[in-house]
């Protein structure tokens, strides 16, 4: 069965390094999204991507998040300066349609600010 | 945001019990998912419902869409212990694109 693959599983840095976080979505979805899920807290939307531009953003996604396709194929999520708060587990997703009636989950990656 | 509330936070029940998770809010959504997550990894859609008062079958799961569109529950007959997870719901407003809103999740733990 088709799946988004996420990389890295686990990243460790140092407060104010930039970190890049790299999914590779379904192959024949076009809507893409990154959530993310502070330990012991809900699962949080932060940005749909569609047609290589940002459809949707929710207020954790600030000047200091971006997010690219670079390649046809991958779909990056970076952040330029981490803070501590930014420790979190890092949701990938993509759908074949618009809206949210189909999105498919990567297993995560874990972030870890130092 | 339209906030999810869902109750209960924690569930634990002996194998073969019935249990039911809720999932609540004071807002509209078009439609609203049921995922289950493991630890260490991304939620798993279990179901989509979208129309009011819809109710869908999946195996001993039995979901239901509130006729208003604004709660939904989680019915899971004679439990199993391989049913054991975080169940979590999620809302997709009538304006959004794809930004979902989450529950916090129930955790189910079915001991035999």
């Amino acid at each position: 069965e088709p799946e988004v693959t996420q990389t890295p599983s686990h990243q460790v840095t140092q407060m104010g390094q930039e970190v890049i976080l790299r999914c590779v979505p379904i192959s024949n979805h076009l809507y893409f999204y990154w959530y993310r899920q502070i330990l012991g807290q809900k699962v949080e939307f932060l940005v749909s991507f569609y047609n290589n531009e940002i459809s949707e953003k929710s207020e954790i996604f600030d000047d200091q998040f971006s997010v690219e396709r670079p390649d046809g194929s991958n779909f990056t999520l970076k952040i330029r300066s981490t803070k501590l708060e930014d420790s979190a587990m890092y949701f990938c997703a993509s759908s074949d349609v618009s809206g949210a009636n189909v999105l498919t989950f990567g297993a995560g990656s874990r972030l870890t600010v130092l | 945001t339209q906030l999810l509330e869902q109750s209960p936070q924690f569930l634990s029940i002996q194998e073969g019990e019935n249990l039911t998770v809720y999932c609540n809010s004071s807002s509209v959504f078009s439609s609203l998912q049921w995922y289950r997550q493991e630890p260490g990894e991304g939620p798993v859609l279990l179901v989509t419902v979208v129309t009011g008062g819809e109710v869908k079958k999946l195996k001993r799961l039995t979901f239901q869409f509130g006729d208003a569109r604004k709660d939904s529950s989680l019915h899971i007959t004679a439990a199993q212990p391989g049913d054991t997870g975080l169940y979590l719901c999620a809302g997709d407003p009538t304006d959004s694109w794809g930004k979902l809103q989450f529950g916090a999740g129930t955790q189910v733990v079915v001991t035999p």
